[in-house]
C-alpha cells in the first residue's frame, strides 16, 4: 500500500462546478504539499501546510492531522484549472524526503 | 529570476552512454533535489541536497550520482544509462524545507 493515496484517480467537472480532491496519508508528517501539473509538465507549488486551512484565490487546501486526510478545493472551476493535482507529505523525524502520491487527473469542460 | 533552470529538455541515449543533466537555480535556496516521474507513477526522490559540499541518497539513487559544488547548481550524472532509465526528471529547489519549486524537466530516452 503506497504512504500517499490520492482520490479520486481522474475527474471530469463542468465549468462552474467545486471540486473536491482528497489525499490520505498512512505515516506521520511535519508538512503536506499540493502541487498542480500543467498539461505541458510543468509543476507548481500550491500550498505546503501542517494544520488547518489555506486559502488562495478559488483554491482551497485542508488538513485534518488527527484522520491524516487533507483535501484540495477549487470553486467555480474553469478549464484553465484542467490539471493533475499532486499531494505529497514529509513524514517526521527530521527527513527532508517527499513522497508522493500518483496524482488526481482533473479534466473541466466548458 | 530564472528560476530553476534544467538542460537539455529532451535527449535520447543508447544503452551503456553516460550523461550529465544539468540543473540550476537563482533563487539562493540551499535545498536542491532531483526526481523522476514515471508514466502513471508518482515522482520519486534521487538524490537531495542541504547544501554546497553536502548531498545525500533518495528513494531511487542507483545508477545515478551528484554533486554540489556551489550554491546554485546541482547536477545528475547517469552513468551507464540503461532502458529503466527511462524517464522524466525534475530538478527542484526550496529554502530549507518550505514550498519547492520545479524546473521545467528533462525527458530522458534510453534505446
Amino acid at each position: 500500500k503506497n504512504e500517499v493515496e490520492q482520490s479520486p484517480q481522474n475527474l471530469t467537472a463542468q465549468e462552474g462546478e467545486f471540486i473536491t480532491i482528497n489525499c490520505s496519508y498512512s505515516v506521520g508528517i511535519s508538512a503536506l504539499h499540493w502541487l498542480q501539473q500543467h498539461p505541458g509538465g510543468g509543476i507548481v507549488s500550491l500550498f505546503m501546510l501542517s494544520s488547518g486551512k489555506k486559502k488562495h484565490g478559488r483554491l482551497i487546501a485542508t488538513i485534518n492531522i488527527q484522520e491524516k486526510h487533507s483535501s484540495l478545493h477549487i470553486t467555480a472551476s474553469h478549464p484553465r484549472d484542467s490539471a493533475v493535482y499532486i499531494c505529497a507529505v514529509r513524514s517526521t523525524g527530521g527527513s527532508e524526503k517527499l513522497v508522493f502520491g500518483k496524482g488526481t487527473k482533473l479534466t473541466v469542460n466548458p | 529570476n530564472a528560476g530553476v533552470t534544467q538542460t537539455p529538455k529532451f535527449r535520447i541515449l543508447k544503452i551503456g552512454q553516460s550523461m550529465t543533466l544539468q540543473c540550476a537555480q537563482d533563487m539562493n535556496h540551499n535545498y536542491m533535489y532531483w526526481y523522476r516521474q514515471d508514466p502513471g507513477m508518482g515522482l520519486k526522490l534521487i538524490y537531495y541536497s542541504v547544501g554546497a559540499g553536502i548531498t545525500d541518497k533518495g528513494e531511487v539513487p542507483n545508477g545515478y550520482n551528484v554533486s554540489r559544488s556551489t550554491t546554485e547548481d546541482f547536477p545528475l550524472r547517469l552513468e551507464l544509462a540503461a532502458p529503466s532509465q527511462t524517464s522524466v526528471y525534475f530538478c527542484a529547489s526550496s529554502y530549507e524545507s518550505r514550498e519547492q519549486y520545479f524546473g521545467p524537466g528533462t525527458r530522458l530516452t534510453v534505446t
